[in-house]
């Protein structure tokens, strides 16, 4: 079983449209890191968090540390947004990832 | 600026055949971490340095090694390649506490070993 697993997939939405990844894990950790890896294969750290929200942008992510739950939010998606969109939690000193979400986003 | 380079970024070798794979950061980071990346996985850590002459194993460690001489550099060898090495390897970094602080990461080895 996977410390770390999110949902969906993989994701088509349509220029302007909200949306929204999911993320689940399994362990007690430290701070959840969301990534974002562009499909020139470079990734970067986009959020880290360990309660609440943090928002840069048009990209929001919460934290339910009850729930073991977080989610990343995408305002008026564009195609730039398209990427693979990566969950991660630290536990002491190691990182769990998930396998990603592939988002497409259509002009 | 700082940052973190990895070469080569392409390699492609033979089964039996030593390889090494450089990572160099300017971050001045402590913590160092070398992934690998394959279909239907997340990012497995292969080995991770917490500093100056400090090694740590991985989830997936075996085939691989590392050595940390100076706070810039941790260079990951496969001693013997193996088809199943084939995969996109990064190198990663992080300052302070590594589960407290942000990675940055290389742009990826994509290695083939025929």
């Amino acid at each position: 079983k996977n410390e770390v697993e999110q949902s969906p997939q993989n994701l088509t939405a349509q220029e302007g449209e909200f949306i929204t990844i999911n993320c689940s894990y399994s362990v007690g950790i430290s701070a959840l890191h969301w990534l974002q890896q562009h499909p020139g294969g470079g990734i970067v750290s986009l959020f880290m968090l360990s309660s609440g929200k943090k928002k840069h942008g048009r990209l929001i992510a919460t934290i339910n540390i009850q729930e073991k739950h977080s989610s990343l939010h995408i305002t008026a998606s564009h195609p730039r947004d398209s990427a693979v969109y990566i969950c991660a939690v630290s536990t002491g000193n190691q990182f769990y990832f998930g396998t990603g979400t592939s988002l497409t986003v259509i002009p | 600026d700082a940052e973190i380079t990895q070469s080569p970024r392409h390699k492609i070798t033979e089964t039996g055949r030593q390889v090494t794979l450089a990572c160099h950061q300017t971050w001045n980071h402590n913590n160092m971490f070398w992934y690998r990346q394959d279909l239907g996985h997340g990012l497995r850590l292969i080995h991770y340095s917490y500093g100056v002459q400090d090694t740590n194993k991985g989830e997936v460690s075996d085939g691989y090694s590392v050595s940390r001489s100076n706070t810039e550099d941790l260079p990951l060898t496969l001693e013997s390649a193996a088809s199943s090495q084939t995969s996109v390897y990064f190198c990663a970094s992080s300052g302070g506490l590594a589960g407290k602080n942000i990675q940055y990461f290389g742009a990826g080895t994509r290695l083939s070993v025929l």
